[in-house]
């Protein structure tokens, strides 16, 4: 079964570096989101993208950061400045399309911030 | 009001149970819902598309009551393999994003 795959599986970073996560998402899939999870709360939203543009972001994702789609399959997040607050799993999910179409997702990156 | 509101956990049940978990939404145009079933520090993973008029997977099954603003997810016969955390989760279809609840946590002992 065709999977997300999500790299790296941790990443430790020093506060105040930049950080660039990445994701590979099912190849027919048109959807791209990146979600994140602070240890011990619920998953959250940060960003979806269509069509090379985001087309959704919440207010977590600030200047602080962007995504980008630099080629056919890859779909990264990068975050400048990190905090400690960043600490966090960051999920990768594609789908096929819209509203009912579920989404699937990576095994996350670990990022922690020292 | 939360988003998504979840019973709250653990469920501690013996193998062979049937648990019920429930769950509310806030947005009364969500047109999308999912049962997901999340493992300690792993990605979560779709368990079942709940559709309005209900639906089953083998032990596992969804209900949808929209008037309520309320989704249920039934599993019968559980199995220490269901052990995990049940994340309830809409799509507001506004851009596709997937709003979480803080999901219930079963427990299936032998």
């Amino acid at each position: 079964e065709p999977e997300v795959t999500q790299t790296p599986s941790h990443q430790v970073t020093q506060m105040g570096q930049e950080v660039i996560l990445r994701c590979v998402p099912i190849s027919n899939h048109l959807y791209f989101y990146w979600y994140r999870q602070i240890l011990g709360q619920k998953v959250e939203f940060l960003v979806s993208f269509y069509n090379n543009e985001i087309s959704e972001k919440s207010e977590i994702f600030d200047d602080q950061f962007s995504v980008e789609r630099p080629d056919g399959s890859n779909f990264t997040l990068k975050i400048r400045s990190t905090k400690l607050e960043d600490s966090a799993m960051y999920f990768c999910a594609s789908s096929q399309g819209f509203g009912n179409q579920p989404q699937h997702f990576g095994d996350g990156t670990r990022l922690s911030i020292l | 009001r939360k988003e998504v509101e979840q019973d709250p956990g653990p469920f501690n049940v013996p193998e062979g149970a049937t648990v019920a978990f429930n769950c509310t939404y806030s947005n009364s145009a969500s047109q999308s819902f999912f049962w997901y079933r999340q493992d300690c520090r792993k990605e979560p993973k779709l368990l079942m598309s709940v559709y309005s008029s209900g639906n089953e997977d083998g032990r596992f099954t969804a209900q949808l009551n929209r008037a309520s603003q309320y989704i249920s997810l039934l599993i019968r016969d559980s199995k220490l393999s269901d052990s995990a955390t049940y994340l309830c989760v809409v799509n507001d279809n506004q851009g596709g994003k997937l709003i979480f609840g803080q999901g219930t946590e079963l427990s299936v002992k032998p």
